[in-house]
Protein backbone atom coordinates (compact mmCIF):
# COMPACT_ATOMS: atom_id res chain seq x y z
CA UNK A 1 0.00 0.00 0.00
CA UNK A 2 0.79 3.59 -0.48
CA UNK A 3 0.83 6.51 1.95
CA UNK A 4 1.99 9.86 2.31
CA UNK A 5 1.98 11.45 5.49
CA UNK A 6 2.34 15.25 6.25
CA UNK A 7 2.56 15.53 9.90
CA UNK A 8 2.15 19.42 10.58
CA UNK A 9 -1.29 20.23 10.00
CA UNK A 10 -1.09 24.21 10.41
CA UNK A 11 2.22 26.15 10.44
CA UNK A 12 2.12 30.05 10.98
CA UNK A 13 5.08 32.32 10.67
CA UNK A 14 5.98 36.03 10.05
CA UNK A 15 6.94 37.11 6.43
CA UNK A 16 10.90 36.53 5.68
CA UNK A 17 11.14 33.82 7.95
CA UNK A 18 11.98 30.51 6.16
CA UNK A 19 9.91 27.40 6.38
CA UNK A 20 9.77 23.82 6.16
CA UNK A 21 6.78 21.75 4.75
CA UNK A 22 7.30 17.72 5.73
CA UNK A 23 5.92 14.68 3.79
CA UNK A 24 6.94 11.32 4.48
CA UNK A 25 5.70 8.59 1.76
CA UNK A 26 5.43 4.90 2.11
CA UNK A 27 6.01 2.37 -0.84
CA UNK A 28 7.59 -0.74 -1.66
CA UNK A 29 7.78 -0.07 -5.02
CA UNK A 30 11.19 1.60 -6.55
CA UNK A 31 9.46 3.61 -9.05
CA UNK A 32 7.42 6.26 -9.03
CA UNK A 33 6.99 9.72 -8.76
CA UNK A 34 6.62 12.77 -5.76
CA UNK A 35 4.90 15.50 -6.61
CA UNK A 36 4.06 19.34 -4.77
CA UNK A 37 1.15 21.33 -5.34
CA UNK A 38 0.38 24.54 -3.59
CA UNK A 39 -3.98 25.09 -3.41
CA UNK A 40 -4.56 29.19 -2.52
CA UNK A 41 -8.09 30.08 -0.91
CA UNK A 42 -9.47 30.28 -4.25
CA UNK A 43 -9.01 26.62 -4.40
CA UNK A 44 -7.52 25.80 -8.01
CA UNK A 45 -4.59 23.33 -7.38
CA UNK A 46 -1.59 24.66 -8.77
CA UNK A 47 1.42 22.37 -9.74
CA UNK A 48 5.17 23.12 -7.92
CA UNK A 49 6.97 19.99 -8.65
CA UNK A 50 7.73 16.48 -9.87
CA UNK A 51 10.70 14.02 -8.82
CA UNK A 52 11.07 10.58 -9.95
CA UNK A 53 12.37 8.19 -7.39
CA UNK A 54 15.82 7.49 -9.61
CA UNK A 55 16.87 11.33 -9.42
CA UNK A 56 17.22 12.39 -5.85
CA UNK A 57 19.01 15.53 -6.78
CA UNK A 58 17.65 18.78 -4.59
CA UNK A 59 16.23 21.16 -6.78
CA UNK A 60 15.80 24.81 -6.19
CA UNK A 61 13.68 27.19 -7.79
CA UNK A 62 13.71 30.62 -6.86
CA UNK A 63 12.81 30.59 -3.31
CA UNK A 64 11.77 26.95 -3.14
CA UNK A 65 13.88 24.26 -2.62
CA UNK A 66 13.00 20.40 -2.60
CA UNK A 67 15.18 17.90 -0.35
CA UNK A 68 14.45 14.55 -1.52
CA UNK A 69 15.64 11.78 0.49
CA UNK A 70 15.18 7.72 -0.53
CA UNK A 71 16.92 6.68 2.84
CA UNK A 72 13.57 8.32 4.89
CA UNK A 73 11.38 8.41 2.64
CA UNK A 74 10.74 12.07 2.82
CA UNK A 75 10.36 15.34 0.37
CA UNK A 76 10.41 17.98 1.97
CA UNK A 77 9.58 21.36 0.61
CA UNK A 78 11.37 24.98 2.08
CA UNK A 79 10.19 28.15 1.23
CA UNK A 80 12.87 30.70 1.84
CA UNK A 81 11.92 34.32 2.80
CA UNK A 82 8.26 33.47 3.06
CA UNK A 83 5.57 36.10 2.00
CA UNK A 84 2.02 36.38 2.03
CA UNK A 85 1.57 35.81 -0.87
CA UNK A 86 2.37 31.80 -0.10
CA UNK A 87 -0.10 31.78 2.45
CA UNK A 88 -2.25 28.32 1.07
CA UNK A 89 -2.56 24.68 2.01
CA UNK A 90 0.07 22.48 0.42
CA UNK A 91 0.01 19.07 -0.57
CA UNK A 92 2.70 16.45 -1.47
CA UNK A 93 1.32 13.29 -3.12
CA UNK A 94 2.71 10.22 -4.76
CA UNK A 95 2.30 7.96 -7.78
CA UNK A 96 3.53 4.41 -7.85
CA UNK A 97 4.03 3.24 -11.56
CA UNK A 98 3.02 -0.33 -10.74
CA UNK A 99 0.15 0.76 -8.56
CA UNK A 100 -2.54 2.54 -11.17
CA UNK A 101 -2.63 6.15 -12.16
CA UNK A 102 -4.11 7.78 -9.35
CA UNK A 103 -2.03 10.30 -6.93
CA UNK A 104 -2.47 9.61 -3.55
CA UNK A 105 -2.22 12.94 -1.45
CA UNK A 106 -1.33 13.70 2.09
CA UNK A 107 -3.92 15.38 4.15
CA UNK A 108 -2.03 18.71 3.28
CA UNK A 109 -0.42 21.65 5.30
CA UNK A 110 -1.86 25.00 5.84
CA UNK A 111 0.78 27.64 5.69
CA UNK A 112 -0.32 30.98 7.09
CA UNK A 113 2.39 34.03 6.26
CA UNK A 114 1.45 37.03 8.25
CA UNK A 115 3.34 40.33 7.93
CA UNK B 1 -3.08 27.61 -23.62
CA UNK B 2 -6.28 26.86 -21.86
CA UNK B 3 -6.32 25.06 -18.54
CA UNK B 4 -8.65 22.75 -17.32
CA UNK B 5 -12.04 24.12 -17.30
CA UNK B 6 -15.45 22.71 -14.86
CA UNK B 7 -18.76 23.62 -14.71
CA UNK B 8 -20.75 24.72 -12.69
CA UNK B 9 -18.40 26.12 -10.67
CA UNK B 10 -20.83 25.96 -7.78
CA UNK B 11 -23.87 23.62 -7.22
CA UNK B 12 -26.50 23.20 -4.54
CA UNK B 13 -29.08 20.93 -4.66
CA UNK B 14 -31.20 19.07 -2.69
CA UNK B 15 -30.95 15.05 -1.03
CA UNK B 16 -31.90 12.68 -3.21
CA UNK B 17 -32.08 14.24 -6.29
CA UNK B 18 -29.24 13.89 -9.27
CA UNK B 19 -26.30 16.26 -10.50
CA UNK B 20 -23.47 16.12 -13.11
CA UNK B 21 -20.34 18.06 -13.27
CA UNK B 22 -18.35 18.88 -16.36
CA UNK B 23 -14.80 18.89 -16.95
CA UNK B 24 -12.83 19.79 -20.19
CA UNK B 25 -9.33 18.53 -19.81
CA UNK B 26 -5.98 20.16 -21.30
CA UNK B 27 -6.40 19.76 -25.51
CA UNK B 28 -4.33 17.21 -26.54
CA UNK B 29 -4.16 15.43 -22.80
CA UNK B 30 -5.13 12.11 -23.23
CA UNK B 31 -5.53 11.17 -19.66
CA UNK B 32 -8.11 12.66 -17.47
CA UNK B 33 -9.03 12.12 -13.45
CA UNK B 34 -12.09 12.74 -10.89
CA UNK B 35 -11.52 13.09 -7.51
CA UNK B 36 -13.19 14.27 -4.32
CA UNK B 37 -12.07 16.74 -1.45
CA UNK B 38 -13.98 16.51 1.07
CA UNK B 39 -13.14 19.86 3.68
CA UNK B 40 -10.24 20.31 5.25
CA UNK B 41 -8.95 16.90 3.75
CA UNK B 42 -6.79 15.75 0.85
CA UNK B 43 -8.21 14.22 -2.21
CA UNK B 44 -9.37 11.22 -2.99
CA UNK B 45 -8.98 9.48 -6.41
CA UNK B 46 -12.20 8.71 -8.38
CA UNK B 47 -12.04 7.56 -11.65
CA UNK B 48 -9.20 7.87 -14.83
CA UNK B 49 -9.82 7.56 -18.18
CA UNK B 50 -6.76 7.09 -20.74
CA UNK B 51 -8.17 7.76 -24.39
CA UNK B 52 -10.21 4.64 -25.28
CA UNK B 53 -8.72 2.26 -22.54
CA UNK B 54 -11.61 0.68 -20.11
CA UNK B 55 -11.68 3.36 -17.36
CA UNK B 56 -9.73 2.75 -13.78
CA UNK B 57 -13.18 3.18 -11.78
CA UNK B 58 -11.06 1.77 -8.26
CA UNK B 59 -11.73 5.11 -6.35
CA UNK B 60 -16.19 5.60 -7.28
CA UNK B 61 -17.31 5.32 -3.64
CA UNK B 62 -20.67 3.55 -4.12
CA UNK B 63 -22.80 2.80 -7.45
CA UNK B 64 -24.36 6.07 -7.08
CA UNK B 65 -21.18 7.16 -8.69
CA UNK B 66 -20.57 6.90 -12.40
CA UNK B 67 -18.70 9.05 -15.31
CA UNK B 68 -18.08 9.60 -18.74
CA UNK B 69 -15.66 10.24 -21.42
CA UNK B 70 -16.14 10.80 -25.23
CA UNK B 71 -13.14 9.84 -26.85
CA UNK B 72 -10.53 12.29 -25.45
CA UNK B 73 -12.17 15.21 -24.47
CA UNK B 74 -15.06 16.44 -21.75
CA UNK B 75 -16.09 14.08 -19.04
CA UNK B 76 -19.23 14.18 -17.31
CA UNK B 77 -19.10 12.96 -13.38
CA UNK B 78 -22.96 11.62 -12.59
CA UNK B 79 -24.26 11.35 -8.76
CA UNK B 80 -27.63 10.10 -8.64
CA UNK B 81 -29.61 10.76 -5.81
CA UNK B 82 -27.23 12.64 -3.65
CA UNK B 83 -26.64 12.52 -0.39
CA UNK B 84 -25.23 14.79 2.36
CA UNK B 85 -22.03 13.26 2.65
CA UNK B 86 -21.65 13.73 -1.08
CA UNK B 87 -21.22 17.54 -0.71
CA UNK B 88 -17.63 18.51 -1.45
CA UNK B 89 -15.04 19.75 -3.68
CA UNK B 90 -14.99 17.71 -7.04
CA UNK B 91 -11.82 18.10 -9.10
CA UNK B 92 -10.99 17.16 -12.27
CA UNK B 93 -7.36 16.83 -13.58
CA UNK B 94 -5.37 15.90 -16.92
CA UNK B 95 -2.32 14.89 -18.39
CA UNK B 96 -0.67 14.28 -21.27
CA UNK B 97 -0.86 10.80 -20.38
CA UNK B 98 -0.38 7.51 -22.89
CA UNK B 99 2.60 5.98 -20.45
CA UNK B 100 4.52 8.82 -21.22
CA UNK B 101 7.15 9.10 -18.17
CA UNK B 102 8.12 12.08 -16.95
CA UNK B 103 5.89 15.17 -17.99
CA UNK B 104 3.44 12.55 -19.41
CA UNK B 105 2.84 12.24 -15.24
CA UNK B 106 2.21 15.52 -14.27
CA UNK B 107 -1.53 16.20 -14.02
CA UNK B 108 -3.20 19.71 -14.31
CA UNK B 109 -6.03 20.32 -11.83
CA UNK B 110 -9.42 22.49 -12.65
CA UNK B 111 -10.97 24.85 -10.14
CA UNK B 112 -13.34 22.37 -9.33
CA UNK B 113 -17.07 21.83 -8.70
CA UNK B 114 -17.78 22.67 -5.25
CA UNK B 115 -21.17 20.57 -4.07
CA UNK B 116 -23.30 21.28 -1.82
CA UNK B 117 -26.44 18.73 -0.95
CA UNK B 118 -28.87 19.87 1.11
Amino acid sequence: AQKVTQAQTEISVVEKEDVTLDCVYETRDTTYYLFWYKQPPSGELVFLIRRNSFDEQNEISGRYSWNFQKSTSSFNFTITASQVVDSAVYFCALRVVNSGYALNFGKGTSLLVTP
Amino acid sequence: GAGVSQSPSNKVTEKGKDVELRCDPISGHTALYWYRQRLGQGLEFLIYFQGNSAPDKSGLPSDRFSAERTGESVSTLTIQRTQQEDSAVYLCASSLGGGLAGEGETQYFGPGTRLLVL
